[in-house]
């Protein structure tokens, strides 16, 4: 069985701050992994996804998530926050057969303060 | 770039009605994901089709069907509705034969009065 833990629901940073979203997973099989963004009352657009090849994975808007199997981890970051970045992060997880049939974590809120 | 297309954006029924949500997946796209997101929750995944037959499952309720088209269009069929039926309901297509990632279309939101 695979899932993730996103730990702290709620995250607050100062615009131009460190953005640190935590993800842990937990798959029996070697995961793929993703970073999903959800602004209010829109649908999820995907950051970045991890499919097994760099451990460093680099997305849209800055962000980037590095896989560390021995942490089974996959935060993910921002060295610096905008405000344009206030969202709802979801750290989801698939096994490698399709990577549509997501489990998603509970999602971390992101909120940035000018 | 097309997107996934999902209708009616916003539904308001009454318990005990039907509802019939759309998904237009994004062209030559063959697999269709229904997921269902409660006020404040995370999404869950309900059911996926691949080439017009069903390929998982997962917490649809038994009051819920949904089936693919011959143009891949899918449609989510939600009878005897219940308050807690209230939520976002998104698809997601992929084009399975490359394996590619998930596109979300932008939801609808049922609200069951």
């Amino acid at each position: 069985a695979q899932s993730v833990t996103q730990l702290g629901s709620h995250v607050s940073v100062s615009e131009g701050a460190l953005v640190l979203l935590r993800c842990n997973y937990s798959s029996s099989v070697p995961p793929y992994l993703f970073w999903y963004v959800q602004y209010p009352n829109q649908g999820l657009q995907l950051l970045l996804k991890y499919t097994s090849a760099a451990t460093l994975v680099k997305g849209i808007n800055g962000f980037e998530a590095e896989f560390k199997k021995s942490e089974t981890s996959f935060h993910l970051t921002k060295p610096s926050a905008h405000m344009s970045d206030a969202a709802e992060y979801f750290c989801a997880v698939s096994d490698q057969g399709s990577q549509g049939n997501l489990i998603f974590g509970k999602g971390t809120k992101l909120s940035v303060k000018p | 770039a097309a997107g996934v297309i999902q209708s009616p954006r916003h539904l308001i029924k009454e318990k005990r009605e039907t509802a019939t949500l759309k998904c237009y997946p994004i062209p030559r796209h063959d697999t269709v994901y229904w997921y269902q997101q409660g006020p404040g929750q995370d999404p869950q995944f309900l059911i996926s089709f691949y080439e017009k037959m069903q390929s998982d499952k997962g917490s649809i309720p038994d009051r819920f069907s949904a089936q693919q088209f011959s143009d891949y269009h899918s449609e989510l069929n939600m009878s005897s509705l219940e308050l807690g039926d209230s939520a976002l309901y998104f698809c997601a297509s992929s084009l399975r034969t490359v394996n590619t990632e998930a596109f979300f279309g932008q939801g609808t939101r049922l609200t069951v009065v």
